[in-house]
């Protein structure tokens, strides 16, 4: 299957400081990647929607501000913590739609590894 | 609205054992389902999928089938390994123009030597 990686895997950094989290689809373009959000044995909770070239749209509840995200070419988005703080810790995972070729139905979005952050 | 309900976990099974995991959905119009797997610290890895009725996905051993009489997209294997222990979620993708994927709550599966 297709290949979307993340970097960093992992971050450490004091409360105050930003965060930016990477995601790139490696073999194939993708103009809408997702970012969610995963609590320690819970499901995935979508963040946002990132298309290329325009603003993502949040989900209700998620800081716009806070969770700033970036879609400036067809295979990264960016997603940047901002002035991030404890109770952002959590494991930040992207994923890249691709649209498949044959109609709508052949659409599959593919994940990254994740990016497990922790603010101290 | 869309959504997915799927077998509670945890789940402990003993090498070679037969594997389902059941998962229902409500949707309108005809989704796409899912099966995805995460292994332990990493994201989501695409296991299975099926778009049309009575499609049946497989792969690594895995199978489920599209059944839209019942709602439902149920995952086997029969006979699961050590190295299927993972939490597995079932997802679709609606058919209309609001392209986001619903998730279900996922499962953990556990086997064990």
């Amino acid at each position: 299957g297709a290949v979307v990686s993340q970097h960093p895997s992992r971050v450490i950094c004091k409360s105050g400081t930003s965060v930016k989290i990477e995601c790139r689809s490696l073999d194939f373009q993708a103009t809408t990647m997702f970012w969610y959000r995963q609590f320690p044995k819970q499901s995935l909770m979508l963040m946002a929607t990132s298309n290329e070239g325009s603003k993502a749209t949040y989900e209700q509840g998620v800081e716009k501000d806070k969770f700033l995200i970036n879609h400036a070419s067809l295979t990264l988005s960016t997603l940047t913590v901002t002035s991030a703080h404890p109770e952002d810790s959590s494991f930040y995972i992207c994923s890249a739609r691709d649209p498949g070729a044959g109609g709508p139905w052949r659409e599959t979005q593919y994940f990254g590894p994740g990016t497990r952050l922790l603010v101290l | 609205g869309n959504s997915v309900t799927q077998m509670e976990g945890p789940v402990t099974l003993s090498e070679e054992a037969f594997l389902t995991i059941n998962c229902t959905y409500t949707a309108t119009g005809y989704p796409s389902l899912f099966w995805y797997v995460q292994y332990p610290g990493e994201g989501l890895q695409l296991l299975l999928k099926a778009t049309k009725a009575d499609d049946k996905g497989s792969n690594k051993g895995f199978e489920a089938t599209y059944r839209k009489e019942t709602t439902s997209f149920h995952l086997e294997k029969g006979s699961v390994q050590v190295s299927d222990s993972a939490v597995y979620f079932c997802a679709l993708l609606p058919s209309g123009s609001a392209r986001q994927l619903t998730f279900g709550s996922g499962t953990q599966l556990t086997v064990l030597p």
